[in-house]
């Protein structure tokens, strides 16, 4: 594997279910984030994790839960969603500490909620 | 705060002709911008960046992108569009010196091409 991968690539759940959203880098970063991008709004970033601590948590609410367990993987923890949370979900990563460095996408995940 | 603003949400050309896509940005502190392209069911993907140094950065496909403080502009341009450049494309700015890059993405634009 290479690059940013992402599993599920599809999930489909009710709002009553709980899954997780599954993220891994092969870049040997130590940043990684979570994007939500849904149509007609620019992406919006929820949580992002540098040297596996939580630096950021946009105002996310609390039925999104990540998971850094180390600098290679992310997760995102769903619980209780809601229908309007319906979106593709992007994990990304990128080199902590230098400047102008880029973030690295993976293909993302296509939930649906019913 | 920073902000990018992409004008036009669609952008459609013929094959072969000379491509545009507009990103304007507000940043407090000199920024760092980028340009990235999301094929159908794909993440996003970089296309160039500018971080310091020769204003006219050229990246991957044939893109190229301008930075001009003085319009606080960051257009991408390509001179011959090809059926394969259909995607959306996103403008992004960053003001992150240290640590992680936080970028602040415009709303993307779709680029047509026709034959």
């Amino acid at each position: 594997e290479t690059g940013v991968t992402q599993t599920p690539r599809h999930l489909v759940m009710g709002m009553t279910n709980k899954k997780s959203l599954k993220c891994e880098q092969h870049l040997g970063h130590n940043a990684m984030y979570w994007y939500k991008q849904s149509a007609k709004k620019p992406l919006e970033l929820m949580f992002v994790y540098s040297l596996e601590e939580r630096v950021e948590n946009n105002s996310v609410p609390s039925r999104f839960s990540p998971e850094c367990p180390n600098s290679s993987h992310l997760f995102l923890h769903l619980h209780t969603l809601q229908p309007e949370d319906s979106a593709l979900y992007l994990c990304a990563s990128s080199q902590d500490g230098v400047t102008g460095n880029e973030q690295f996408f993976g293909p993302g995940t296509r939930l649906t909620v019913l | 705060a920073q902000s990018v603003t992409q004008l036009g949400s669609h952008v459609s050309v013929s094959e072969g002709a000379l491509v545009l896509l507009r990103c304007n940005y507000s940043s407090s502190v000199p920024p760092y911008l980028f340009w990235y392209v999301q094929y159908p069911n794909q993440g996003l993907q970089l296309l160039l960046k500018y971080t310091t140094g020769a204003t006219l950065v050229k990246g991957i496909n044939g893109f190229e992108a301008e930075f001009k403080k003085s319009e606080t502009s960051f257009h991408l341009t390509k001179p011959s569009a090809h059926m394969s450049d259909a995607a959306e494309y996103f403008c992004a700015v960053s003001e992150g010196d240290t640590g992680f890059q936080k970028l602040v993405f415009g709303t993307g634009t779709r680029l047509l091409v026709s034959p």
